[in-house]
C-alpha cells in the first residue's frame, strides 16, 4: 500500500513569489492535514481537509490557503514568501480525525 | 500553545540499552499519537493511544497513558543504532481536527 506523497521533495524560491505544494494520501483517506516544521517553531498546525472541506485551520496568515480535489489530492499554496516561511512542510492522511496519522517525507522550502 | 511537552530533550544511551521517553499534556485528550523522525525527514508512525486505553505494544515499542496525569511514555526496549532519532508526541484534543505536538525529545544510540 503507497504511502503519504508529497511533491516536490525540495523547493527553492524567492521573497514575493508564491509556491504551491502536491499531497496525495494513502489510498481510501479523507482526511489531509498539513503542518509547517522549523527549528524555532516546531511542528505547527496549518489546515485540515476532509472530503474537499477545509473542518479546521491553524493560526497562520491568509498567504497560506490550501484546497482539496475530489480525489483526496490535496494542495497548499503561498503567496507573496517571506524569509520565515522556510520550512520543512509536511502533509498528513487519515481515515478520520480519530484514526492514526500517516504522514509524507515532507517539502523542503527554501525562501531566499 | 504547547499541548505536549516531551521529556528529557535529549537521551543518549548505549546500544542494548531500553530508551524511556514522557510525554506532559495540559487538557483532556481524544487521542494520543507518538512518532519518530530522522534527520530532517517525514514523521513515521509509531502507535496511536486512545484515552480510554492504558498500554499498547508494537514490537520494542511499549507505550502507557496515565489520564489521570496527563502524561504518556514510549519505552523502547533493547534500543539499536538505528533508532536514532527525535521522538514527538502529538494530542488529539476535543472537536479538533489537528494534531498539537510537543518539540521532541532527540535520541541517540550509541553503537
Amino acid at each position: 500500500k503507497a504511502g503519504v506523497t508529497q511533491t516536490p521533495r525540495y523547493l527553492i524560491k524567492t521573497r514575493g513569489q508564491q509556491v504551491t505544494l502536491s499531497c496525495s494520501p494513502i489510498s481510501g483517506h479523507r482526511s489531509v492535514s498539513w503542518y509547517q516544521q522549523t527549528p524555532g517553531q516546531g511542528l505547527q498546525f496549518l489546515f485540515e481537509y476532509f472530503s474537499e472541506t477545509q473542518r479546521n485551520k491553524g493560526n497562520f496568515p491568509g498567504r497560506f490557503s490550501g484546497r482539496q480535489f475530489s480525489n483526496s489530492r490535496s494542495e497548499m499554496n503561498v503567496s507573496t514568501l517571506e524569509l520565515g516561511d522556510s520550512a520543512l512542510y509536511l502533509c498528513a492522511s487519515s481515515l478520520d480525525r480519530d484514526r492514526d496519522a500517516f504522514f509524507g517525507q515532507g517539502t523542503r522550502l527554501t525562501v531566499v | 500553545s504547547q499541548q505536549g511537552e516531551e521529556d528529557p530533550q535529549a537521551l543518549s544511551i548505549q546500544e542494548g540499552e531500553n530508551a524511556t521517553m514522557n510525554c506532559s499534556y495540559k487538557t483532556s485528550i481524544n487521542n494520543l499519537q507518538w512518532y519518530r523522525q530522522n534527520s530532517g525527514r517525514g514523521l513515521v508512525h509509531l502507535i496511536l493511544i486512545r484515552s480510554n486505553e492504558r498500554e499498547k505494544h508494537s514490537g520494542r515499542l511499549r507505550v502507557t497513558l496515565d489520564t489521570s496525569k496527563k502524561s504518556s511514555s514510549l519505552l523502547i526496549t533493547a534500543s539499536r543504532a538505528a533508532d536514532t532519532a527525535s521522538y514527538f508526541c502529538a494530542t488529539l484534543t476535543g472537536s479538533n481536527y489537528k494534531l498539537t505536538f510537543g518539540k521532541g525529545t532527540l535520541l541517540t544510540v550509541n553503537p
